[in-house]
């Protein structure tokens, strides 16, 4: 069983949509989440952190199960340009500053 | 301010052959971490450097080997190439804080494709 665990889509969403992804994680000793979003041939870049009372930043809201050790991701009003592939992170305690990647989810969003 | 910087952008190799991929951190960041993200995976952690020293290491063979210069640059070297070796190799850069987590800013990639 992989570590960290995505739907990989692809999501078809119209423009406006509301799309919501989820991931969960095996170790328990994960300590810290990340949403990174990577365009098509690009490099991930950070849209996110993820703490357990959730957090908001415009459009995205992320939130975090320790119980369930399961962290998700809401787009609102999707725009085109959210049309990417979606990694859910993790980092463990003591694993330094090793991330642990999901395989990621792809988002298409149509017009 | 630049942001990460690899070398080269794409790489053809055959199989057999060593290739050698180059990392520039970002301004101010001393840490710098190797990823290999195979097509349609997301990205596998292979090793970490900081003051020079390998720090931490992934599920990866020895053919994978590194090393960080005293500019914080880094170089990660392959050998024996693998046709399984072709992958987009992600290298990211940190401040170490002495905290277990760092933001890490990557670079671009470089893809290396081994015939």
């Amino acid at each position: 069983r992989k570590e960290v665990e995505q739907d990989p889509g692809p999501f078809n969403v119209p423009e406006g949509a509301t799309v919501a992804f989820n991931c969960t994680y095996s170790n328990s000793a994960s300590q810290s989440f990340f949403w990174y979003r990577q365009d098509c041939r690009k490099e991930p870049k950070l849209l996110m952190s993820v703490y357990s009372s959730g957090n908001e930043d415009g459009r995205f809201t992320a939130q975090l199960n320790r119980a369930s050790q399961y962290i998700s991701l809401l787009i609102r009003d999707s725009k085109l340009s959210d049309s990417a592939t979606y990694l859910c992170v993790v980092n463990r305690a003591n694993a330094g500053n090793m991330l642990t990647f999901g395989g990621g989810t792809r988002l298409m969003v149509k017009p | 301010d630049a942001g990460v910087t690899q070398s080269p952008t794409h790489l053809i190799k055959t199989r057999g052959q060593q290739v050698t991929l180059r990392c520039s951190p970002k301004s101010g960041h001393d840490t710098v971490s190797w990823y290999q993200q195979a097509l349609g995976q997301g990205p596998q952690f292979i090793f970490q450097y900081y003051e020079e020293e390998e720090r931490q290491r992934g599920n990866f063979p020895d053919r994978f080997s590194g090393h960080q210069f005293p500019n914080y640059s880094s170089e990660l070297n392959v050998n024996a190439l693998l046709l399984g070796d072709s992958a987009l190799y992600l290298c990211a850069s940190s401040q170490f804080s002495g905290a277990y987590q760092e933001t890490q800013y990557f670079g671009p990639g470089t893809r290396l494709l081994v015939l």
